[in-house]
């Protein structure tokens, strides 16, 4: 069956460091891969696309890779700082406008002071 | 320029009736998406309009329609309401749509109880 993953419910890293969050993918072959993040009561914020035949992308303190052998996304952001703090969600596209755009569960990362 | 505004805020609704909501989208913006979002489920696309027409569907049931105007406005209704259709409903725009590299821009959402 299909199935995306996100490697963990929560995740708590210290200030200064780097997160690192995981989505993984089964029976999907995505055309392309996004990372949101939300904060409680708010709608998602859109923060990377990455392409199928891209490897990675980087923008200030994030970068994210993607592997379509593994079917995996990284999703990294470094120097990590409280205000990082919220829920992070990664979403497939099945095709470029294609028939279905799946979100992950997410990961909810606290960056501790 | 004016985020995407979603109307109404809250709603509260009993089995069996018919809920309309209204997402306005950031003026420019020709691609609308709507999606469910639930403590149990997660972040669910219903479905994408584009300039009118829908272009994208997710799994949800013949209940959950919805429409674009020739302003982008979008709607989206929900007839014969069930329980479980108790959500944030969650409408984002955008300039071409999910699968280009624009930036998706989402409004507040729509608080759904159904009693």
């Amino acid at each position: 069956s299909q199935k995306i993953e996100q490697n963990s419910e929560a995740l708590n890293i210290q200030e200064g460091k780097t997160a690192t969050l995981t989505c993984n993918y089964t029976n999907y072959s995505p055309a392309y891969l996004q990372w949101y993040r939300q904060d409680p009561g708010r709608g998602p914020v859109f923060l990377l696309l990455i392409r199928e035949n891209e490897k990675e992308k980087r923008k200030e303190r994030l970068k994210v890779t993607f592997d379509t052998t593994l079917k995996q996304s990284l999703f990294h952001i470094t120097a990590s700082q409280p205000a990082d703090s919220a829920t992070y969600l990664c979403a497939l596209g099945v095709d470029n406008y294609g028939q279905n755009f799946v979100f992950g569960p997410g990961t909810r990362l606290s960056v501790l002071p | 320029k004016a985020g995407v505004t979603q109307t109404p805020r809250y709603l509260i609704k009993t089995r069996g009736q018919q809920v309309t909501l209204s997402c306005s989208p950031i003026s420019g913006h020709r691609s609308v998406s709507w999606y469910q979002q639930t403590p149990g489920q997660g972040l669910q696309f219903l479905f994408e309009y584009f300039s009118e027409t829908q272009r994208n569907k997710g799994n949800f049931p013949g209940r959950f329609s919805g429409r674009q105007f020739s302003n982008s406005r979008s709607e989206m209704n929900v007839s014969t309401l069930e329980l479980g259709d108790s959500a944030l409903y969650l409408c984002a725009s955008s300039l071409e749509g999910l699968g280009s590299t624009d930036t998706q821009y989402f409004g507040p959402g729509t608080r759904l109880t159904v009693l």
